[in-house]
């Protein structure tokens, strides 16, 4: 089974409206972190937004925010008032431990374009 | 200024010629990673460390090797490389707590002809 599945390869939004890039997961560790990476056309991974599994509330960067639903092992990330510099490839990732080794597990993107 | 540093960037190599894609960060972290960036397949682990001299195989490891001499250095060989090892290429270091995120280099696009 996949540890992250985005089931959005790409999505469209208009400028200053907000959008929501689901993510889902699997795992059976009470332990674990999630996080959202963003990748412009550029191709540098850019880190956004991290949440603990133990964290209550959800995780807000500036415009991010992470909509962490730990039942049904879901975490959304929800852009608010889109700008055109928003328009790239988002990842979801999701940190667990396997024997002695904390290992990163990555979807397979997102791509979003923000429309004028 | 915490990085990781990758080189080279782009990369144009021919069938069988072997290559190294060297990989430096100075955040004195204990974990690096490799990973292969495709359309549709996200990332996907080649080879990571968790420390000076142990390394192991990620979920694709066939056609690679690494090695750790030096906390800081993590090269990524391809002794023969083929067609199908096209692909953008990242390396990325952690600390090794399970809440910190991963540091990226700049990416390596390698061509394969």
């Amino acid at each position: 089974a996949q540890k992250i599945t985005q089931t959005q390869p790409g999505m469209f939004v208009q400028e200053k409206e907000a959008v929501t890039l689901d993510c889902t997961y699997d795992t059976s560790d009470q332990s674990y972190g999630l996080f959202w990476y963003k990748q412009p056309s550029s191709g540098e991974m850019i880190f956004l937004i991290y949440q603990g599994s133990y964290d209550e509330q959800n995780a807000t960067e500036g415009r991010y925010s992470l909509n962490f639903q730990k039942a049904r092992k879901s975490a959304n990330l929800v852009i608010s008032a889109s700008q055109l510099g928003d328009s790239a490839m988002y990842f979801c990732a999701m940190r667990e431990s396997v024997y002695n080794f904390n290992k990163f597990y990555f979807g397979s993107g997102t791509k979003l374009n923000v429309k004028p | 200024e915490a990085q990781v540093t990758q080189n080279p960037r782009y990369l144009i190599t021919v069938t069988g010629k072997k290559l190294t894609v060297t990989c430096s960060q100075n955040m004195n972290h204990e974990y690096m990673s490799w990973y292969r960036q495709d359309p549709g397949l996200g990332l996907r682990q080649i080879y990571y460390s968790m420390n000076v001299e142990v390394t192991d195989k990620g979920d694709v490891p066939e056609g690679y090797k690494v090695s750790r001499k030096e906390k800081r250095n993590f090269p990524l060989i391809l002794e023969s490389p083929s067609p199908n090892q096209t692909s953008l290429y990242f390396c990325a270091s952690s600390s090794e707590f399970l809440n910190t995120e991963a540091f990226f280099g700049q990416g390596t696009r390698l061509t394969v002809v």
